[in-house]
């Protein structure tokens, strides 16, 4: 199995920060990968696919990159609403994992 | 809103069967590969496997395999899980996740909003 690996675990910022959330495969997924923000209670929501792609609908101030095993989900200016845990998953080959989560508090 | 809709919270007692549905509302699903991932309590997302658009059947993690069985009805636009021999780590919230882009890699565009199933005695 692929193990996906979130850091950091926490991270406190404040509004209008710039964060950036970094995801590593354990083995070459090329740009198969995903992003999702979860707040308390709600199921995952889709904020980047195949490692760049904004999903449609999703504020451009989410950005991704990286390819192979090294990703990151940069948020441009936080925002109140950013406030959640975010989750990288891999697409390369089943079964498909997600990381650990990273979630983004309130400083 | 436009999400999956799913059946309501379940309890069961160790060694018993569950199942749990997922209907599409204001979205389509026939032509999707729907899948379905699992949340222990505080913990992180776990992918059990998925069911082929129309009647092409179902993959399984192979953690489930022999214990989990997918099926979808066309004629109204749902889907099922069925998980076998529950115990006590099998509570969790259980989600059906459709992918959106068929690539054959999954990115899971629409969520439903989640079952809550619990083992107890």
């Amino acid at each position: 199995d692929i193990q996906m690996t979130q850091s950091p675990s926490s991270v406190s910022a404040s509004v209008g920060d710039r964060v950036t959330i970094t995801c590593r495969a354990s083995q070459d997924i090329s740009n198969w990968l995903a992003w999702y923000q979860q707040r308390p209670g709600k199921a995952p929501k889709l904020l980047i696919y195949a490692a760049s792609n904004l999903q449609n609908g999703v504020p451009s101030r989410f950005s991704g990159g990286g390819s192979g095993t090294d990703f990151t989900l940069t948020i441009s200016s936080l925002q109140p609403e950013d406030f959640a845990t975010y989750r990288c998953q891999q697409a390369n080959s089943p079964p498909y994992t997600f990381g650990q989560g990273t979630n983004v508090e309130i400083k | 809103q436009v999400q999956p809709v799913q059946s309501g919270a379940e309890v069961k007692k160790p060694g018993a069967s569950v199942r749990v549905s997922c209907k599409a509302s204001g979205i389509t699903f026939s032509d999707y590969y729907i899948h379905w991932v699992r949340q222990a309590p505080g913990q992180g997302l776990e992918w059990m496997g998925y069911i082929r658009p129309k009647s092409r059947g179902p993959y399984y993690a192979q953690k489930f395999q022999g214990r989990v069985t997918m099926t979808r009805d066309t004629s109204t636009s749902t889907v099922y899980m069925e998980l076998s021999s529950l115990g006590y780590d099998d509570t969790a919230v259980y989600y059906c996740a459709r992918d959106g882009y068929n690539l054959g890699r999954p990115y899971f565009d629409y969520w439903g909003q989640g079952t809550l199933v619990t083992v107890s005695s």
